[in-house]
């Protein structure tokens, strides 16, 4: 199984400033990562595929990156929108895998 | 735009059996697989199993395995996970999620959109 490490697992960051997210893989999982949003009582919503690819609707703030086994989710300029749960999730081959999870919350 | 609705919380006594539906409207399932995701109280999300109605074909997370399943009625646009010998482990909201299963390697892609979730509540 593969194991997807987030980083870290709190992120204190003032509004209009720069969130930086990460996700390791425990072994190569290609391009096939995601990344989602999450709110208090809500499901979860796909911002990222394909490691880099946004979702539809997803504002262009949002982007993703990778190098090798490591990925980042960055957000350009946290709006008040932005501070939830934020989860990457691997599914290179069907032992889907999810990381444990950033919050981004408010400084 | 398809949306995925579930069907409402539930309360199960341990050891019993619950069964959760996951319907397409607004859309039908076409080629796509529909996936299962728990989430534990106050914890990170943890991936069922997922079918795929078009080729006929289950996975299930070796954790869940065994005492999940997993079917889907195309007639309907409806899918539904059933989980047997439930335990108080087992409280949690359960998500549907659509995917696409590639049936050549047998993986999945990401999940969108998903449902509103199902709380499951498991108590003597």
């Amino acid at each position: 199984e593969k194991v997807m490490t987030q980083s870290p697992a709190t992120l204190s960051v003032s509004p209009g400033e720069r969130a930086t997210l990460s996700c390791r893989a425990s072994q190569s999982v290609g391009s096939n990562l995601a990344w989602y949003q999450q709110k208090p009582g809500q499901a979860p919503r796909l911002l990222i595929y394909d490691a880099s690819t946004r979702a539809t609707g997803i504002p262009d703030r949002f982007s993703g990156s990778m190098s090798g086994t490591e990925f980042t989710l960055t957000i350009s300029s946290l709006q008040s929108d932005d501070f939830a749960l934020y989860y990457c999730h691997q599914y290179n081959d069907w032992h889907l895998t999810f990381g444990g999870g950033t919050k981004v919350e408010i400084k | 735009q398809v949306q995925l609705v579930q069907s409402g919380a539930e309360v199960r006594k341990p050891g019993s059996s619950v069964k959760i539906s996951c319907k397409a409207s607004g859309g039908t399932f076409s080629s796509h697989a529909i996936t299962w995701v728990r989430q534990a109280p106050g914890q990170g999300l943890d991936w069922v199993g997922g079918i795929s109605p078009v080729f006929d074909t289950a996975n299930y997370a070796a954790k869940f395995q065994g005492r999940v399943t997993l079917t889907a009625d195309e007639s309907t646009n409806t899918a539904y996970m059933e989980l047997s010998s439930l335990r108080s482990e087992d409280t949690a909201v359960y998500y549907c999620a659509r995917s696409t299963y590639y049936y050549g390697s047998g993986s999945y892609s990401w999940f969108d959109p998903w449902g509103q979730g199902t709380l499951v509540t498991v108590s003597s």
